[in-house]
């Protein structure tokens, strides 16, 4: 199974940048790297992924080591609607292997 | 709301009886798939369907679970003689594929299932 670790939780105030790290030492050349998050009581919902580079959306920015043995999502702006639990995902083939994700808390 | 929708929302059951869920994906997406979750995990993969064909399981999958989608639609997922450790929330996603690039899924809200 392709592996990711993340951090159990990490905490942010509103309106500063987030950086959550995620590590997947044993991914593949064809491993695409996706985030999803999930609210409680919610499924998950997607929101950024990249193979190689980094990747830009309006909800985030991807950025990929060059080694593709980590990646880190960014939040530029932490909101109180962003506080769940964000989960670092290989997709390898036509499964998605997801981990036990971070759960983020923003501060007011 | 033209997303993924998933029936019942909720569902209590008694151990060793039958249980069948409903999941309607987003129309024209031709990929279908189901997760199990449990509490504080991630999402684990069950199974998923290329349009009416059923592509790939999990080894989670065990014999009391069956998975169809007729006409490449709606899709259902039916537990037979439930157990207490099949107390968790399904969860159903679909996506479009074209085979090129990998594809994005998109959830449904899940159904929770509590066996007693």
């Amino acid at each position: 199974d392709a592996k990711t670790t993340q951090p159990n939780s990490m905490e942010s105030n509103e309106e500063e940048p987030v950086h959550l790290p995620c590590n997947h030492s044993t991914i593949s050349g064809t491993d695409y790297i996706h985030w999803y998050r999930q609210l409680p009581s919610q499924g998950p919902e997607y929101v950024i992924h990249g193979l190689t580079s980094n990747v830009n959306n309006r909800m985030a920015s991807l950025a990929i080591a060059e080694d593709r043995k980590s990646s880190t999502l960014i939040l530029h702006r932490a909101t109180l609607r962003d506080a769940a639990v964000y989960y670092c995902i290989l997709r390898a083939g036509n499964q998605f292997y997801f981990g036990t994700g971070t759960s983020l808390t923003v501060i007011p | 709301d033209t997303g993924v929708s998933q029936d019942p929302r909720h569902k209590i059951t008694k151990r060793g009886q039958n249980v069948t869920f409903r999941c309607d994906p987003i129309s024209e997406h031709n990929r279908l798939y189901w997760y199990r979750q449990t509490l504080g995990q991630g999402p684990e993969f069950l199974t998923y369907f290329q349009n009416e064909a059923q592509l790939e399981k999990s080894r989670l999958l065990s014999d009391r679970f069956s998975a169809e989608r007729p006409k490449g639609s709606f899709s259902t997922l039916e537990i037979q003689r439930t157990e207490q450790g099949d107390s968790a929330m399904y969860l159903c996603a679909s996506s479009f594929s074209s085979g090129i690039r990998t594809d994005t899924q998109y959830f449904g809200p899940g159904t929770r299932l509590t066996v007693l």
